[in-house]
C-alpha cells in the first residue's frame, strides 16, 4: 500500500519488558513523527525526524523512550522497562519536507500497546 | 496547559444538514491548522488545512474558517452524510519554530443521524 505502515498492530507485554514498534513511512516523505494517544486523551507528540537533522526529542516522556530512523526511511520506537502507564496507541506519521511549505502529516493505523 | 481545545466532546446532526465543529487555541505562534477525521481502530485521516495567512479554505463538502483575532477555527461539513460519523480532531503547529509537531485537541465525536 501507499500509506504509512506500522507493526505490530497490537502488542501485549508484561511490565518491565522492552518493546519495539516499527514505522514505515510513505515513500518520498522525509519527515517522520511519533505520537501517542492514551485512553481518553488527545494525541501527544513524542519525537520528530527530518532528513539528516538531529531529531526533535522534546516530547519523549522519559529516558526509557528512544527512537531511531535508519537510512532516512524506517523508524523504530523503543520503550525499555515498560510501565502500565505506557499503555496507549502509538501513532506514526510522515510528511513531505516542510521546507516546501506547510505539509499535512499522514498517519498510520497505530500500534495498540497494552502493558499487563 | 491545553493549547488546542475542542470544547464539545460530541455533536449530533441530521443527515443533509450542516455540521459545524469548533476549535479554540491559545498559542499565538500557531500558523498552520489542520482537521483530521478518525474512525475506530484506524489512524487519523487528513481532511483539510489552512495557513494563518488565509481565513477560509474549501475542499468539496469541507470548509475550514480561521479567525485569528479570536484564536478560533471551525470545520463546516455540508451536506452531512452518514459516512461522516467519526471523531474529528483539530491540530495546530508553529511551523516557523522549526519542527511541524502538531498539537491536537481532544476531539469531537460527530454522529450523523439518518
Amino acid at each position: 500500500g501507499a500509506g504509512v505502515s506500522q507493526s505490530p498492530s497490537n502488542k501485549v507485554t508484561e511490565k518491565g519488558k522492552d518493546v519495539e514498534l516499527r514505522c514505515d513511512p510513505i515513500s518520498g516523505h522525509t519527515a517522520l513523527y511519533w505520537y501517542r494517544q492514551s485512553l481518553g486523551q488527545g494525541l501527544e507528540f513524542l519525537i520528530y525526524f527530518q532528513g539528516n537533522s538531529a531529531p526533535d526529542k522534546s516530547g519523549l516522556p522519559s529516558d526509557r523512550f528512544s527512537a531511531e530512523r535508519t537510512g532516512g526511511s524506517v523508524s523504530t520506537l523503543t520503550i525499555q522497562r515498560t510501565q502500565q502507564e505506557d499503555s496507549a496507541v502509538y501513532l506514526c506519521a510522515s510528511s513531505l519536507d516542510w521546507d516546501r511549505g506547510n505539509q499535512p502529516q499522514h498517519f498510520g493505523d497505530g500500534t495498540r500497546l497494552s502493558i499487563l | 496547559d491545553q493549547q488546542v481545545k475542542q470544547n464539545s466532546p460530541s455533536l449530533s446532526v441530521q443527515e443533509g444538514r450542516i455540521s459545524i465543529l469548533n476549535c479554540d487555541y491559545t498559542n499565538s505562534m500557531f500558523d498552520y491548522f489542520l482537521w483530521y477525521k478518525k474512525y475506530p481502530a484506524e489512524g487519523p485521516t487528513f481532511l483539510i488545512s489552512i495557513s494563518s495567512i488565509k481565513d477560509k479554505n474549501e475542499d468539496g463538502r469541507f470548509t475550514v474558517f480561521l479567525n485569528k483575532s479570536a484564536k478560533h477555527l471551525s470545520l463546516h461539513i455540508v451536506p452531512s452524510q452518514p459516512g461522516d460519523s467519526a471523531v474529528y480532531f483539530c491540530a495546530a503547529s508553529a511551523s516557523h519554530q522549526g519542527a511541524q509537531k502538531l498539537v491536537f485537541g481532544q476531539g469531537t465525536r460527530l454522529t450523523i443521524n439518518p
